[in-house]
């Protein structure tokens, strides 16, 4: 497709329960990023996967969140037995980032994003 | 201490006026900076980067930086109604992924 694209767009689940988001790049997108933005508040930084190399999970709050990318294309992010705070909008972007470059690293193009409630 | 700091507003100027967005970040390792643009309800939009210290002007919109004083700015000139958005800063300090601020919400006023 010509953009990201990101499924499922809202999601409402009961505490406890697991989800998983998925996000499908620009193709020829070598960085993934995924983001999450609570109400009213900035994008707070969870996992970046460039290329072949180990993602950078630095972002992740918590051991019940993890993510995965298929083939240097699509990603699901899982978070396993949700709560109530992780209840935001999950966004995904990709960029042409080339490692070493860090020029590149700064036009990211972002998904719709994956709504999530947490009841 | 935040990493990206900005002041959330509401920043309110009338259509036509300058509008002055800031910035301040912590890690004096920073390299890249970033302003993205996001309206109500959508995602984040790049709009302007900047590298070096200096201004750096696109149309209507001018980035400014200062890395002694860890401050990057965004100028909107003849600001327009449609400029009405949270303008978000983004900083990279070697790592691959930004680190955002929490956005200043302008709103531009007929």
């Amino acid at each position: 497709g010509a953009g990201v694209s990101q499924s499922p767009s809202n999601k409402v689940t009961e505490k406890g329960k697991d989800v998983e988001l998925r996000c499908d790049p620009i193709s020829g997108h070598t960085a993934l990023y995924w983001y999450r933005q609570s109400l009213g508040q900035g994008l707070e930084f969870l996992i970046y996967f460039q290329g072949n190399s180990a993602p950078d999970k630095s972002g992740l709050p918590s051991d019940r969140f993890s993510a995965e990318r298929t083939g240097g294309s699509v990603s699901t992010l899982t978070i396993q037995r949700t709560q109530q705070e992780d209840s935001a909008v999950y966004l995904c972007a990709s960029s042409l980032n080339r490692a070493g470059l860090v020029m590149a690293t700064g036009e990211l193009f972002f998904g719709e994003g994956s709504r999530l409630t947490v009841l | 201490q935040k990493e990206v700091e900005q002041n959330s507003g509401p920043l309110s100027v009338p259509e036509g006026a300058i509008a002055s967005l800031n910035c301040t970040y912590s890690d004096r390792g920073s390299q890249s900076f970033f302003w993205y643009r996001q309206y109500s309800g959508k995602s984040p939009e790049l709009i302007m980067s900047i590298y070096s210290n200096g201004d750096k002007e696109d149309g209507r919109f001018t980035a400014q930086l200062n890395k002694a004083s860890q401050y990057v700015s965004l100028l909107i000139r003849d600001s327009q109604p449609s400029d009405s958005a949270t303008y978000l800063c983004a900083v990279t300090a070697g790592r691959r992924a930004l680190t955002f601020g929490s956005g200043t919400r302008l709103q531009v006023q007929p």
